[in-house]
């Protein structure tokens, strides 16, 4: 148990279809943050949320990308019109911890396949 | 903005020996360089951490370097074993941003018994 769930774990999709992936952190975290891995690569930053507010999005996000965290509490990330591109591990953090470190704690990600 | 180059991409070493993995980050302004292992199919997991006013910090078998003026990091682990083998990311913080972090591209380590 990483203290952040996703969900799901796996999605396949058509291209052009939607779709939203679901990240729950365990307990609060003030700072939410979305990476993008692809194979071989390490995770690359989307946005991220200090509790309601979304604060920075890169410019890896297009407009297709759209994230939201309600009440400050579980985040959702949605693709539209999904291109085989889009084909990823999406993973969520949450920032925060106690003691000799402190850092992110990610999920175990949704791995998308755009087909 | 921030880069972060890691090396070698692959490493295998022999259960017991030692592994060294290295970064360099283009920015003197970062100043938080964490190292994370992420096993198959899961989320990186943040291992050990160090922060520009310190030059090396331990935990048990593994160890992290910084030297500033060459603004490079290494990690180093001790008596490998095959719970060892993973892939390892570094990272940077962005420069006058802790919070968000540039990784390197990643070190596959395997440890034969």
């Amino acid at each position: 148990d990483t203290g952040v769930s996703q969900n799901p774990r796996h999605k396949i999709t058509k291209r052009g279809q939607n779709v939203t992936f679901r990240c729950d952190p365990i307990s609060e975290h003030n700072r939410l943050y979305w990476y993008r891995q692809t194979l071989g690569q390490g995770p690359e930053f989307l946005t991220y949320f200090q509790n309601e507010a979304q604060l920075e999005k890169s410019r890896l996000l297009s407009d297709r990308f759209s994230a939201e965290r309600p009440k400050g509490s579980f985040s959702t990330l949605e693709i539209q019109r999904t291109e085989q591109g889009d084909s990823a591990m999406y993973l969520c953090a949450a920032l925060g911890g106690a003691g000799a470190i402190y850092g992110y704690t990610f999920g175990s990600g949704t791995r998308l396949t755009v087909v | 903005g921030e880069n972060v180059e890691q090396h070698p991409s692959t490493l295998s070493v022999q259960e017991g020996d030692s592994a060294v993995i290295k970064c360099t980050y283009s920015d003197s302004a970062s100043n938080y360089f964490p190292w994370y292992k992420q096993e198959l199919g899961k989320g990186p997991q943040l291992i050990i951490d160090i922060r520009s006013n310190v030059g090396e910090k331990k935990d048990q078998r593994i160890a992290v370097t910084l030297n500033k003026t060459a603004k490079h990091f290494s990690l180093h682990i001790t008596e490998t074993q095959p719970e060892d083998s993973a892939v390892y990311f570094c990272a940077a913080s962005e420069p006058y941003n802790t919070d968000k972090l540039i990784f390197g591209t990643g070190t596959r380590l395997q440890v034969f018994p």
